[in-house]
């Protein structure tokens, strides 16, 4: 079972086009990490929040952590090609250790 | 400054063989991690080492062993190998923060 639930699992989408992928648990989490990997690499950290209610943009991605720290979304405006991998989000507690979500594959035709 | 490398990239065994994945980082990071990927399933922690002398358990533990030789490496051993063992494997490091630098992760098939 996994501790963080994202949905969709797959998304396809025209170049763009916006999109949302969504992470949620009944945990409370300490930080809420976002990563992006492409085929054959390993993960690459976008952004970490850390506050109940916190809002980053990164150009054009925004994320939001959830006021209670269960739940997170990361919304791509006008997506482009480069867009395309696998996105995951990560939970962290006082450990320092992560829970992974199973990750949302997002492809951008153009 | 390479990062965090692994090695091997890929390889393949057979049940019952064991074998030793290297990671090393670059980055004077006390935190590495081992992490294994399955499809549809993101990430799972097998071990980790907050600090260098110090290993523990992590959510998938067993059919595994670490070492954190030094500040720098820390690997990863399957003494017997088993088809379950198939999947991707990544190391990870990190520092003061929330910082995280994953390796490019070494594909492992077991037959």
């Amino acid at each position: 079972t996994q501790l963080l639930e994202q949905s969709p699992q797959f998304l396809s989408i025209q170049e763009g086009e916006n999109l949302t992928v969504y992470c949620n648990s009944s945990s409370v989490f300490s930080s809420l990490q976002w990563y992006r990997q492409e085929p054959g690499e390993g993960p690459v950290l976008l952004v970490t929040v850390v506050t109940g209610g916190e809002v980053k943009k990164l150009k054009r991605l925004t994320f939001q952590f959830g006021d209670a720290r269960k739940d997170s979304s990361l919304h791509i405006t006008a997506a482009q090609p480069g867009d395309t991998g696998l996105y995951l989000c990560a939970g962290g507690r006082d450990d320092y250790k992560l829970s992974f979500g199973a990750g949302t594959t997002v492809t951008v035709r153009a | 400054n390479a990062g965090v490398t692994q090695t091997p990239k890929f390889q393949v065994l057979k049940t019952g063989q064991s074998m030793t994945l290297q990671c090393a980082q670059d980055m004077n990071h006390n935190s590495m991690y081992w992490y294994r990927q399955d499809p549809g399933m993101g990430l799972r922690l097998i071990y980790y080492s907050a600090s260098e002398g110090t290993t523990d358990k992590g959510e998938v533990p067993n059919g595994y062993n670490v070492s954190r030789l030094n500040k720098r490496e820390f690997s990863l051993r399957l003494e017997s190998a088993a088809p379950s063992q198939t999947c991707v494997y990544f190391c990870d490091s990190s520092g003061q923060g929330y910082e995280q630098y994953f390796g490019p992760g070494t594909r492992l098939t077991v037959t």
